[in-house]
């Protein structure tokens, strides 16, 4: 069964870097057939999709966060990552990573359980 | 970019009613369109995918149709547990809209 688990600091000061982890089990993030995800919710509020990539190195960024975010994949850890720059408030969020259906339909399946980040001072 | 946009935002419902909720998309989305059910604390569940295809383990009371820039999602007799916050979300061109979810609630 895959899963997935979120990782990094629960706190973070404005106009850091927000950093977080996705670790993958039960499967292997290299292969050609998946594009993995990140998506946040703000405390009280709906879903938003912040970026996407494949195994490859292929990404794909919602654009209105684009310019502060950074999506990596790191194979021979079998994870994959997020940064957010120039944090503000604004960026406090539950945090998920994901994995799209398959390559060519990036609608989610498997959800990682989210880690909250706080940006505060 | 291309907006969705669901309605209601919130809707009070019986145990045992006919649930309808709207997705409007942007643009034509031809039929790339899910819908989650979300609970308070945990991630969204996938129920339906491609406007109308069921998940594997999901009931049958769920069932979503549309095409365009219209969807809808439908319960068709609202359970205990169907109390939740339900999202579409478009998945076009590798990028992934979210509506802004409509919770149900008990009446």
């Amino acid at each position: 069964q895959l899963q997935l688990q979120e990782s990094g600091p629960g706190l973070v000061k404005p106009s850091e870097t927000l950093s977080l982890t996705c670790t993958v089990s039960g499967g292997s993030i290299s292969t050609s057939d998946y594009y993995w995800g990140w998506i946040r919710q703000p405390p009280g509020q709906g879903l938003e999709w912040i970026a996407s990539i494949h195994y490859s190195g292929s990404t794909y960024y919602n654009p209105s966060l684009k310019s502060r975010v950074t999506i990596s994949v790191d194979t021979s850890k079998n994870q994959f990552s997020l940064k957010v720059n120039s944090v503000t408030a604004a960026d406090t969020a539950v945090y998920y990573c994901a994995r799209c259906y398959s390559r060519t339909s990036c609608y989610f399946v498997y959800w990682g359980q989210g880690a909250l980040v706080t940006v505060s001072s | 970019d291309i907006q969705m946009t669901q309605s209601p935002s919130t809707l009070s419902a019986s145990v045992g009613d006919r649930v309808t909720i709207t997705c409007r998309a942007s643009q034509s989305i031809s039929v790339w369109l899910a819908w989650y059910q979300q609970k308070s604390g945990k991630a969204p569940k996938l129920l339906i995918y491609k406007a109308s295809n069921l998940e594997s383990g999901v009931p049958s009371r769920f069932s979503g149709s549309g095409s365009g820039t219209e969807f809808t999602l439908t319960i068709s007799s609202l359970q205990p547990d169907d109390f939740a916050t339900y999202y579409c979300q478009q998945y076009t061109s590798y990028s992934g809209t979210f509506g802004q979810g409509t919770k149900v609630e008990i009446k």
